[in-house]
This record gives C-alpha cells, structure tokens and sequence, in this order.
C-alpha cells in the first residue's frame, strides 16, 4: 500500500512556543491531505482539508489561526501548533489521498504525539 | 452525527474467523463503506473497502447486505496482531473531498 510518513514522531515543547510537524506521502502525489486529532482513549477527530495550492478548510470549533496548515507540494503537508497551551497535548495524525489508483483511498501515517509542558 | 453502529468490543480466539458487524442504515447511494484499523499508539490502516459488491482482499472480506444498511468484516484466521481498533465509516463525494468521520470503532482483542 501507499506510505504515508510524519515528522517528527514525537515532540515535546514549553508551552507559548509553536511546532511544526510535516506529513509526506512518499511514493505518490496527493492533492487532498486531512489532519486529525486524536486524545487518550477517544477516537481521531478530523481537524482540517489540506489541499494543495489552496487555503485549508477548517472543521467547526477548531481554530484556524492557531492550526496552521499549509500543502504547499504534492507530496507535503505541514501543520504548525502557535502558541502551544498543555490542552494542545495530543497524538496528531495525518492522511493522504491516492487519487492515481482511481480509487480516492486515503493512507494514514503513524502519528506525531506532541507533549506541551 | 453518528453514520455507523458498531459493537464496543468483541473477543476473537486466535486462529478463528472474526466477524465484525457494522449498521449504515442512513447510508446515501453514492457513499462508500470503509473499514480501517488503528493498532495502539499508530496511525489508522486501510483494510477493505466497498460500494455494494462484497469484496476481498489479502486482509479481509466485506460483505454488504442488499439493501445497504449493514456490512460484516471478515478476518478469515485472527492472529494476534489483529488486536486493535476497527472502524467502520461511510464516505462518499457528498462529503467535501471524501471526508472520514471516526466513530467509536469496536476493540477487537485476539487471545491464544
């Protein structure tokens, strides 16, 4: 199957800084990437449509200004945590769609877990 | 709004068939049923996927009844890499770029 990678895998930063963590579909283009969150015992929470060459779309209550995602290549997403609380503490996982197969099926990667001291 | 009804849990014995059941009663005709699994502290992996065929594949079967409104997961022989969470979720163009809304998937624990 496609392979989708994250990185970092892991992070931990003091809270007021900003992170950035990159999601890469490596052998296939994607023009449509999504941004999830996912808490401790709960279920992924879709945050964000990455697409390429345009502005993200944003899921109801989650802030853009402080999400910051940019798709600048077919092959990169990037989101960026500003301003990072202890509440922002979360695996974040990234997916990509394969749209060469003709199928639109998205591929996962394994996930960022930010830590926010 | 939930678009899937599955179990919470269920136990499987390693080695036999594992059948997964999922309810879409509100699934619209052009909409997908997809099945993934998230394996503890990774990233969701595709499993199956299908319109209103049953399909196969290396990992599983899905099968679709007629009318649409529910669909079963196979796993032919679990193994106990097979503990994980699956989610079953309908998508389709409807939703802006296909869209996957998680639900609260069902816990799949394999024992020997």
């Amino acid at each position: 199957g496609a392979v989708v990678s994250q990185h970092p895998s892991w992070v931990i930063c003091k809270s007021g800084t900003s992170v950035k963590i990159e999601c890469r579909s490596l052998d296939f283009q994607a023009t449509t990437m999504f941004w999830y969150r996912q808490f401790p015992k709960q279920s992924l929470m879709l945050m964000a449509t990455s697409n390429e060459g345009s502005k993200a779309t944003y899921e109801q209550g989650v802030e853009k200004d402080k999400f910051l995602i940019n798709h600048a290549s077919l092959t990169l997403s990037t989101l960026t945590v500003t301003s990072a609380h202890p509440e922002d503490s979360s695996f974040y996982i990234c997916s990509a769609r394969d749209q060469t197969s003709g199928r639109y099926l998205q591929y996962f990667g394994p996930g960022t877990r930010l830590t926010v001291t | 709004d939930a678009k899937t009804t599955q179990p919470p849990s269920m136990d499987c014995a390693e080695g036999r068939a594992a059948n997964l059941p999922c309810n879409h009663s509100t699934i619209s005709g052009n909409e997908y049923v997809y099945w993934y699994r998230q394996i503890h502290s990774q990233g969701p992996q595709y499993i199956i996927h299908g319109l209103k065929n049953n399909e196969t594949n290396e990992m599983a079967s899905l099968i679709i009844t007629e009318d649409r409104k529910s669909s079963t997961l196979i796993l032919p022989h679990a193994t106990l890499r097979d503990t994980a969470v699956y989610y079953c979720i309908v998508s389709g163009f409807t939703d802006s770029w296909g869209k996957l809304q998680f639900g609260a998937g069902t816990q799949v624990v394999v024992t020997p």
